[in-house]
């Protein structure tokens, strides 16, 4: 199965930033079928990006990803309050389909 | 807009089979165009994908959990169903039910899953 592992473990930031996440497949994931996540304390996570790129409805466009291969990448351009989480990459290019362990984003 | 509900158990037995039921409402679950999913998540761990149906009535499990998974579906009920036998403490665990997207490229293939329900805590002891 492909393993995911996603960088930094935690970030500490303040609102307003930039902050790029990175999750890093065993091998390449086919035709970018990458997924990103958000979950807050309690609740179920929260799809944010589907195929690598694509945001889920209703979700800011200061959420954005890209990537392709073994590479992906997750940016948020100003961070606001509410966004800080817990972030998890899915992929879904091979079965099983694998998540990463996450990187939580705290505040400074 | 499409919601489900987990319900269940929240403590069961070593050795015992662990059984959890979700329910879909706002939507069909005979749509050709989606699986319907677990999912479970360990208190501060990641995510874990256990299996899920497709509407032809094919389902599908996480070689990790194979030997011991069972799916199955009421339509009539719009309910589908997880049962995870001989547990011990490593299966205490939050469990969602998902729909998960179809993508239709040189086959059909599951995607991302949207939405989740809001879980359901799960403890295996004695």
């Amino acid at each position: 199965e492909i393993v995911l592992t996603q960088s930094p473990g935690t970030l500490s930031l303040s609102p307003g930033e930039r902050v790029t996440l990175s999750c890093r497949a065993s091998q390449s994931v086919s035709s970018s079928y990458l997924a990103w996540y958000q979950q807050k304390p309690g609740q179920a996570p929260r799809l944010l990006i589907y195929g690598a790129s694509s945001r889920a409805t209703d979700i800011p466009d200061r959420f954005s990803g890209s990537g392709s291969g073994t590479d992906f990448t997750l940016t948020i351009s100003g961070l606001e309050p509410e966004d800080f989480a817990v972030y998890y990459c899915q992929q879904y290019g091979s079965s099983p389909c694998t998540f990463g362990q996450g990187t939580k984003l705290e505040i400074k | 807009q499409v919601q489900l509900q987990e319900s269940g158990p929240g403590l069961v037995k070593p050795s015992q089979t662990l059984s959890l039921t979700c329910t879909v409402s706002g939507g069909s679950i005979s749509s050709g165009s989606f699986y319907w999913s677990w999912i479970r998540q360990p208190a501060g761990k990641g995510l874990e994908w256990i299996g899920h149906f497709y509407t032809s009535g094919s389902t599908n499990y996480n070689p990790s959990l194979k030997s011991r998974v069972t799916i199955s579906v009421d339509t009539s009920k719009s309910q589908f169903s997880l049962k995870l036998s001989s547990v011990t403490a490593a299966d205490t665990a939050v469990y969602y039910c998902a729909r998960q997207y179809a993508v239709f490229g040189a086959r059909k293939s599951p995607a991302w899953f949207d939405p989740w329900g809001q879980g359901t805590l799960v403890a295996v002891s004695s």
